[in-house]
């Protein structure tokens, strides 16, 4: 099972900012949060990662609550091209990991 | 360029076939991977290669066999298909095995078992 709960959808303006939470209360030191998105018939692309420290990329911001067991994706000026299912994983390790995506979050980017 | 290729995009076979799905990756990467993704969306890992070696075997039917020839390409081959094996199954692929790898994946191979 995915160790991970996320709101089933959302709708956000474009070109304002999309906050997608993500509850991982189970997490283990030594996992970190991972986000994914999949547009539409195609495979899961990665976003952005992070282990406790807030992260940032040219695609989005991860912020990490202290105490790990929760995490919003931060889209900052969401295009349309945004729209897709988004899924917040744990990860500890490649090797032997069972990685699960959940259901995800489907982001629906309103004109 | 495409870095993580897949053929067939879709397949549509019987009961009891054997096929193959083919993936190739073109970014030098040493590990790559095999998702199946069910109709409720969960993409779960099936089987990870590092280097031509088999790292991860998920619990998945021996029907299905994966074999990478050579690092840039992971294949799988499926025995006597049941209607269960219908899915999008995923390729991926990372530089190594670390944790911070990030996983690039390919466009999907839609599944069809009649």
């Amino acid at each position: 099972d995915a160790k991970t709960t996320q709101p089933t959808s959302m709708d956000c303006a474009e070109g304002r900012a999309a906050n997608l939470p993500c509850n991982h209360s189970t997490i283990s030191g030594n996992e970190y949060v991972y986000w994914y998105r999949q547009i539409h018939s195609q495979g899961p692309q990665y976003i952005i990662h992070g282990l406790k420290n807030n992260e940032t990329n040219e695609m989005a911001s991860l912020i990490i609550t202290e105490d790990r067991k929760s995490s919003t994706l931060i889209l900052p000026h969401a295009t349309l091209r945004d729209t897709a299912v988004y899924y917040c994983i744990v990860r500890a390790r490649v090797l032997g990991d069972k990685i699960i995506f959940g259901k995800g979050t489907r982001l629906h980017i309103l004109p | 360029d495409t870095a993580v290729s897949q053929t067939p995009k879709y397949l549509v076979t019987q009961m009891g076939n054997d096929k193959s799905i083919k993936c190739e990756q073109n970014l030098g990467h040493d590990t790559m991977y095999w998702y199946k993704q069910d109709s409720k969306k969960f993409l779960k890992i099936m089987f990870s290669y590092n280097n031509k070696e088999l790292i991860i075997n998920e619990t998945v039917p021996n029907r299905f066999s994966p074999k990478s020839p050579d690092k840039a390409h992971l294949n799988l081959h499926i025995n006597s298909l049941e209607l269960g094996d219908s899915a999008v199954y995923f390729c991926a692929s990372t530089q190594g095995l670390a944790i911070t790898d990030t996983q690039y994946f390919g466009p999907g191979t839609r599944l069809t078992v009649l």
